[in-house]
């Protein structure tokens, strides 16, 4: 079963506004990633942010997370039209071993209208 | 550095016919590579995990004799869709990680599959 869960599960705003979108997961994780998949297209590792750590920052993107409450958030800062695209946090288990199955949530698709 | 090609980027197939995917690590020894499946609108579902000269671990739910891959090299995994129908329609996509890459995976573009 899917572990993440996102939401919303789509979001439409203005360019230059400012987008978030939140991703929810049930077990404990060794860290917590956030892809991005234009229609049709592969996916683009965005950031990835381990289980000890809180905020991570990459240009105008800005990830948290909460083990506490096993959650994560991605923060996309003056958005532009051609940030339109779905985007998907993947948890990576916390179960050892040297071959980490990522679990993929079901996606926020953001429109960022010009 | 850690690109990952898939071929064919899309194909067509009649019902009942086999079709193979290839994804190839271009720039870096793969000794892991993941084949996910993705319907329309849909999240990516991993199907199966390959390791270089071991045979594939599946997924539950995932039948092995219908989904071949074989990881014959260190650039070079395959997906064989056998007997193929039309509900096996679906975006394929595979991924590769490698030794120094702490577990990153990096992602094939993907290959659009259309059964008639």
């Amino acid at each position: 079963s899917q572990q993440g869960e996102e939401d919303p599960q789509a979001l439409s705003i203005q360019e230059g506004e400012n987008a978030t979108m939140n991703c929810s997961y049930k077990t404990s994780i060794n860290n917590l990633q956030w892809y991005r998949q234009n229609s049709g297209r592969g996916l683009v590792h965005l950031i990835l942010i381990r289980s000890n750590e809180r905020e991570k920052h990459s240009g105008r993107l800005r990830v948290t997370l909460d083990t506490s409450k096993k959650s994560s958030s991605l923060l996309i800062t003056a958005s532009r039209a051609a940030d339109t695209a779905s985007y998907f946090c993947a948890t990576a288990p916390n179960s050892g071993g040297s071959n980490y199955k990522l679990t993929f949530g079901k996606g926020t698709l953001l429109t960022v209208n010009p | 550095g850690a690109v990952v090609s898939q071929h064919p980027s899309w194909v067509i197939c009649k019902s009942g016919t086999s079709v193979k995917i290839e994804c190839r690590s271009l720039d870096f020894q793969a000794t892991t590579m993941f084949w996910y499946r993705q319907f329309p609108k849909q999240s990516l579902m991993l199907m199966a995990t390959s390791n270089e000269g071991s045979k594939a671990t599946y997924e539950q739910g995932v039948e092995k004799d219908k989904f071949l891959i074989n990881h014959a090299s260190l650039t070079l995994s395959t997906l064989t869709v056998t007997s193929a129908h039309p509900e096996d329609s679906s975006f394929y996509i595979c991924s590769a990680t490698g030794t120094g890459y702490n577990n990153e995976q990096f992602f094939g573009p993907g290959t659009r599959l259309t059964v008639l």
